[in-house]
C-alpha cells in the first residue's frame, strides 16, 4: 500500500499568518494516464470531511482562494495564505493513483 | 444542503451484522463511482471500499475483504455496505462519498461494536 505521511502533526498558527502542510507518498502518484490523483480534505470539529483540492492543485467550488495545493511525484503541499478562525480543523491528503486509496494521518490546524 | 444521507448504524454485538445505506438526495448518483470510508473514534480517515457506476466493479481495503460487501441500487439512488462478522475494531463513523476523488461526503452514521 502507498503510505501517505503528513507533517507536521499539529500546526499552531496565528490568525492572518500563513500555514503549510506537507504530504509525502511512498511511491510516485503519477498515474499511467499522466494524471496525479492527490486530493486534500478539511475536517472541521464535529463535521464530516470536505474536499478542498483535487488532482494536486484544483480548488473545489466554494473553497476560498487562500487555499492552494502544489507538488509533484511524491511531495505535495497544502498552503493557507492567511489563516482564519474557520480554518481550524484536521487536514488530510489522500491518493487514489494506486489501490487501495490511502489517506495521510492528518494535520491538526489550531489557532495560537 | 445535505446531499448524501447515511443510515443504518447502531450498536451491535461482536460477530453481528449491519447494513448501512447511503441515499443521494440530489444527484443522479448512477453517473458516479461511490465510496465508503470510516473514522474510528479520535482517529484519521480510512477508505473502506468503492463501486463503479453500474456495480460491475468493486474494490475493498484488503483487511475487510470477505466480511464486507458493497452494492448499489441506482433506481433507488442508494449505496449499501453489508457488514458481517463485526469486530470491536470496526467501531467507527462510516461515511459515503461520491466520485472517485470523493468530492462530496455525507454526514456519517455511527457503528458501535460492543457486547
Amino acid at each position: 500500500d502507498v503510505v501517505m505521511t503528513q507533517s507536521p502533526l499539529s500546526l499552531p498558527v496565528t490568525l492572518g499568518q500563513p500555514a503549510s502542510i506537507s504530504c509525502t507518498s511512498s511511491q510516485s502518484l503519477v498515474h499511467s494516464d499522466g494524471n496525479t490523483y492527490l486530493n486534500w480534505f478539511q475536517q472541521r470539529p464535529g463535521q464530516s470531511p470536505r474536499r478542498l483540492i483535487y488532482h494536486v492543485s484544483n480548488r473545489d467550488s466554494g473553497v476560498p482562494d487562500r487555499f492552494s495545493g502544489s507538488g509533484s511525484g511524491t511531495d505535495f503541499t497544502l498552503k493557507i495564505s492567511r489563516v482564519e478562525a474557520e480554518d481550524v480543523g484536521v487536514y488530510y491528503c489522500m491518493q487514489r493513483t494506486h489501490w487501495p486509496l490511502t489517506f495521510g494521518g492528518g494535520t491538526k490546524v489550531e489557532i495560537k | 444542503e445535505v446531499q448524501l444521507v447515511e443510515s443504518g448504524g447502531g450498536l451491535v454485538q461482536p460477530g453481528g451484522s449491519l447494513r448501512l445505506s447511503c441515499a443521494d438526495s440530489r444527484f443522479n448518483s448512477s453517473l458516479y463511482w461511490m465510496n465508503w470510508a470510516r473514522q474510528a473514534p479520535g482517529k484519521g480517515l480510512e477508505w473502506v471500499a468503492n463501486i463503479n457506476q453500474d456495480g460491475s466493479e468493486s474494490y475493498f481495503v484488503d483487511s475487510l475483504k470477505g466480511r464486507f460487501t458493497i452494492s448499489r441500487d441506482n433506481a433507488k439512488k442508494s449505496l449499501y455496505l453489508q457488514m458481517n462478522g463485526l469486530r470491536a475494531e470496526d467501531t467507527a463513523v462510516y461515511y459515503c462519498a461520491r466520485g472517485r476523488d470523493m468530492a462530496v461526503w455525507g454526514q456519517g452514521t455511527t457503528v458501535i461494536v460492543s457486547s
